[in-house]
């Protein structure tokens, strides 16, 4: 399948600061990207799916200022969690498809935490 | 309201011990139902996509099937390192995002 890697692994950081994720598809062109969040014992709950070179779709309910999507090539989507809040913390990942339709290939994903 | 449950929450099954899992499905115009593997602390790693009912997938000790209504993922004479969690999930015609379910937890006991 698909390669579909993340950077990093996982972050500590401090109330009020602002944390940048990375998602990179390493052997394909990924023309959807996907940013999930999964909290414990939880499944994934899709936060936002962007489109090369377009703005991002947010799911409802999440902040679209405090969570900041780029997806500026075919192969790289970042995900800035701004102003991070404990209640920030969580695992995300992002999965990455060449088409719409295709198969989502997910990230091994970052664990986050807002001390 | 689309929704997708799985069933049952967590298996715990002995070495060679065959059983099935079920994801059962109420929406309106399935594109396509995913199956995904998921370790502790890893993302989704990709199983299966059915797109008809009546259609099969298999993969080693791994067989999925779809109904109007559910599928499921049989598992045969399974191993330890078949432990984790399984997840559903369904697209829309109209849609290319993934709805989950909350995911079945498998243990394989040696």
């Amino acid at each position: 399948g698909a390669v579909v890697s993340q950077h990093p692994s996982w972050v500590i950081c401090k109330s009020g600061t602002s944390v940048k994720i990375e998602c990179r598809s390493l052997d394909f062109q990924a023309t959807t990207m996907f940013w999930y969040r999964q909290f414990p014992k939880q499944s994934l709950m899709l936060m936002a799916t962007s489109n090369e070179g377009s703005k991002a779709t947010y799911e409802q309910g999440v902040e679209k200022d405090k969570f900041l999507i780029n997806h500026a090539s075919l192969t790289l989507s970042t995900l800035t969690v701004t102003s991070a809040h404990p209640e920030d913390s969580s695992f995300y990942i992002c999965s990455g498809t060449s088409g719409e339709q295709e198969t989502q290939y997910f990230g091994p994903g970052t664990r986050l935490l807002v001390l | 309201e689309d929704q997708v449950t799985q069933s049952p929450e967590a298996l715990r099954l002995q070495e060679g011990e065959s059983s099935s899992l079920n994801c059962s499905y109420t929406v309106s115009g399935l594109r396509g139902l995913f199956w995904y593997r998921q370790d502790p602390g890893k993302g989704p790693e990709f199983l299966f996509t059915l797109y008809s009912a009546g259609e099969e997938k298999e993969k080693e000790r791994l067989k999925a099937t779809l109904t109007k209504k559910e599928s499921f993922l049989h598992i045969t004479a399974p191993k330890p390192e078949d432990s984790a969690t399984y997840l559903c999930a369904v697209q829309l015609l109209e849609d290319s995002t993934l709805t989950f379910g909350k995911g079945t937890m498998l243990l394989v006991s040696p």
